[in-house]
Formats: C-alpha cells, sequence, structure tokens
C-alpha cells in the first residue's frame, strides 16, 4: 500500500540551530502534503498545507518564518524549525494527500519526535 | 471554532470484552468522519471513514462506526476485541470547507491477554 516516510523519527537539537524534517511519498505523488503538531494530551493540530510548485499555507498562529516549510516536488515536503527553543520540542507528523479529490487517500508518515535542549 | 472530542484518554479491557469508543465534533454543517489507528511504532492506518449513505459503516478488522447526527457522534465499535487490538485510535472530521483534517486527542486502548 502507499506509504509515506517522515525522516528523522526523532531528533535532538541544541537551542538556536535548525532541523530540517523529510517527508516523502514512496509510490504516489502528492500534490498536497500537511504537517502536523501534536502536544502530549492534546489532538494533532495542523500547522501548514503543503502544495507542490507553491507556498505552503499556514495557521492561524503558526510562525511561517520559524517554520520553513517546501514541496518543491511531487514526493517530497521538507519542514525545517529555525532557531528551535526548547518550547518547540514536539511531535511533528505529515501526511500526504493521494489524489487531488476531497476523498483522496490520506496516508501518514510515522512522525518525529523533536526534542530542544 | 470547529472541534473533535474523545472523551476517554485510556481504555483497558480484557480479550473478548466489547468495546466502544465515544468521538464527538462540533460543526453544523457537512461532516466526513474518520477513523485511524495506530498500533505501536507504526505510522496511522485508517480503520473507516463516513461520507454519506448508511450511517452505520463498517470498517477492517472486525470494527465498525455509527454516524448519530442528531448526537454530532461516531461512535467506533467492536463486539470483542482480541489482544492485537491494542494501539492508539483517532477519530478526526473534514467539513464541507475544506479537507483538512480536525483530530481528536486519541485513545489508547489496552487489552489484557
Amino acid at each position: 500500500g502507499a506509504v509515506v516516510s517522515q525522516h528523522p523519527s526523532w531528533v535532538i537539537c541544541k537551542s538556536g540551530t535548525s532541523v530540517k524534517i523529510e517527508c516523502r511519498s514512496l509510490d504516489f505523488q502528492a500534490t498536497t502534503m500537511f504537517w502536523y503538531r501534536q502536544f502530549p494530551k492534546q489532538s494533532l493540530m495542523l500547522m501548514a498545507t503543503s502544495n507542490e510548485g507553491s507556498k505552503a499555507t499556514y495557521e492561524q498562529g503558526v510562525e511561517k518564518d520559524k517554520f520553513l516549510i517546501n514541496h518543491a516536488s511531487l514526493t517530497l515536503s521538507t519542514l525545517t524549525v529555525t532557531s528551535a527553543h526548547p518550547e518547540d520540542s514536539s511531535f511533528y507528523i505529515c501526511s500526504a494527500l493521494a489524489g487531488r479529490r476531497m476523498d483522496s487517500p490520506l496516508h501518514f508518515g510515522n512522525g518525529t519526535r523533536l526534542t530542544v535542549t | 471554532a470547529q472541534s473533535v472530542s474523545q472523551h476517554n484518554h485510556h481504555v483497558i479491557l480484557s480479550e473478548a470484552a466489547s468495546l466502544e469508543l465515544g468521538c464527538n465534533y462540533s460543526y453544523g454543517g457537512t461532516v466526513n468522519l474518520f477513523w485511524y489507528v495506530q498500533y505501536p511504532g507504526q505510522h496511522l492506518q485508517l480503520l473507516l471513514k463516513y461520507f454519506s449513505g448508511d450511517p452505520l459503516v463498517k470498517g477492517i478488522k472486525g470494527f465498525e462506526a455509527e454516524f448519530i447526527k442528531s448526537k454530532f457522534s461516531f461512535n467506533l465499535r467492536k463486539p470483542s476485541v482480541q489482544w492485537s487490538d491494542t494501539a492508539e485510535y483517532f477519530c478526526a472530521v473534514t467539513t464541507d470547507s475544506n479537507y483538512q483534517l480536525i483530530w481528536g486527542a486519541g485513545t489508547k486502548l489496552i487489552i489484557k491477554p
């Protein structure tokens, strides 16, 4: 079945550094990918919608200069957390829409656990 | 604002017990409803979904869910659980305005052998 590969699965970094998270659709083309963030005991919260070849659409309250999203190809979207701080420590997960229809299958990566020290 | 509530964060059952996980959403328009499951160490997988038609939806692995519009609910059920059903279950909703998922907080289900 369709697989979304998210890398790395966990990362520890120091405050002030940047971290890049990759989301790849392995056997389908994804014109749309979503980036979510999950805090403990809360639901996944949508951060941004990434469309291939165009600028990402960020949700209210998400700093676009801090969370840089690039969707350069139909199989790859990246999220870069710039100048990370401890409060950015969280679980980040991507999903990819396998099609253009509203009921197209949505496939998820395994997520990335980010810890900023 | 649209939201999804899963009232139980943790559920512990014995094998062969019946299961019902609650899911309520807040949105007055047309919704599409999903249940996802995440087994330990794996990515989220779709269990079942409802778009229209029969409000009783059957999914994989013996799961089913019933959409009750008047109650804004989409509860997940299974008549007899197995140890392998130990996982985290997420309810999610998309609305008629977009297909971005609105997620519940998840329910961790532990089945005792």
